[in-house]
């Protein structure tokens, strides 16, 4: 079964220093990997998805993630954190269950919490 | 481009209650799926729709089911409420086979 694996509940940065948060996946055949965000009381906003070609994908507000076939992992970076950063980060893979038919389900990781100092 | 739409976003029932969450997809998305996501964990699969039939289940027993309609938007319906229900529920709208996920802000269900 496919499964991703967020090794840290939390994450200290302060601002203007580079933070990454980690996620380690385990799939079989190819993984596709999402990184999203999530503010209080709020939903999910997607920031960047790596689905074949180069292992460094770039995302939204200045995010990007590097792939990492050998270690299973795709860790969520950004050189210079803001405050405004601080949220809920979660790890993702699809899930497709081809004895369904069904395409398109994620299995989440248990998220890990950003903060941002000033 | 519209987003996803859930309604309502807040919500506080007594147990053993029934409720209908609501969700609009985004245009162009022909799938909506339904996640649960209690506090301090991450989203859980519930089911997808797809042409209107059920299209993959996560491990939710019977009394979680769901609706989709012709204009793509989605019901989810929870019987018999249990305390453990309540939870951020989450829907996000894609498109079959496609590889992106819009997700609603979510209706926080409460169970007294």
């Amino acid at each position: 079964a496919q499964s991703v694996a967020q090794p840290e509940d939390q994450v200290n940065v302060a601002e203007g220093n580079p933070l990454t948060v980690k996620c380690t996946y385990s799939v079989s055949g190819n993984p596709y990997l999402f990184w999203y965000v999530q503010y209080p009381n709020r939903g999910l906003q997607f920031l960047l998805k790596y689905i074949t070609g180069d292992n460094l994908v770039k995302g939204s507000y200045g995010f990007e993630a590097e792939f990492n076939k050998s270690q299973t992992s795709f860790h969520l970076k950004k050189p210079s954190a803001l405050v405004s950063d601080s949220a809920l980060y979660f790890c993702a893979v699809r899930d497709d269950d081809h004895g369904s038919g069904n395409t398109g389900k994620l299995i989440f990781g248990q998220g890990t919490t950003l903060q941002v100092k000033p | 481009e519209t987003g996803v739409t859930q309604s309502p976003t807040h919500l506080i029932k007594t147990r053993g209650q029934q409720v209908t969450l609501r969700c609009s997809s985004q245009s162009g998305h022909n799938t909506v799926s339904w996640y649960q996501q209690a506090l301090g964990q991450g989203p859980q699969f519930i089911f997808q729709y797809y042409r209107e039939e059920e299209n993959g289940r996560g491990n939710f027993p019977p009394r979680f089911s769901g609706l989709q309609f012709p204009n793509y938007s989605s019901e989810l319906n929870v019987n018999a409420l249990e305390l453990d229900d309540s939870a951020l529920y989450l829907c996000a709208s894609s498109l079959q086979g496609a590889f992106g996920y819009t997700f609603g802000s979510g209706t926080r269900l409460t169970v007294v």
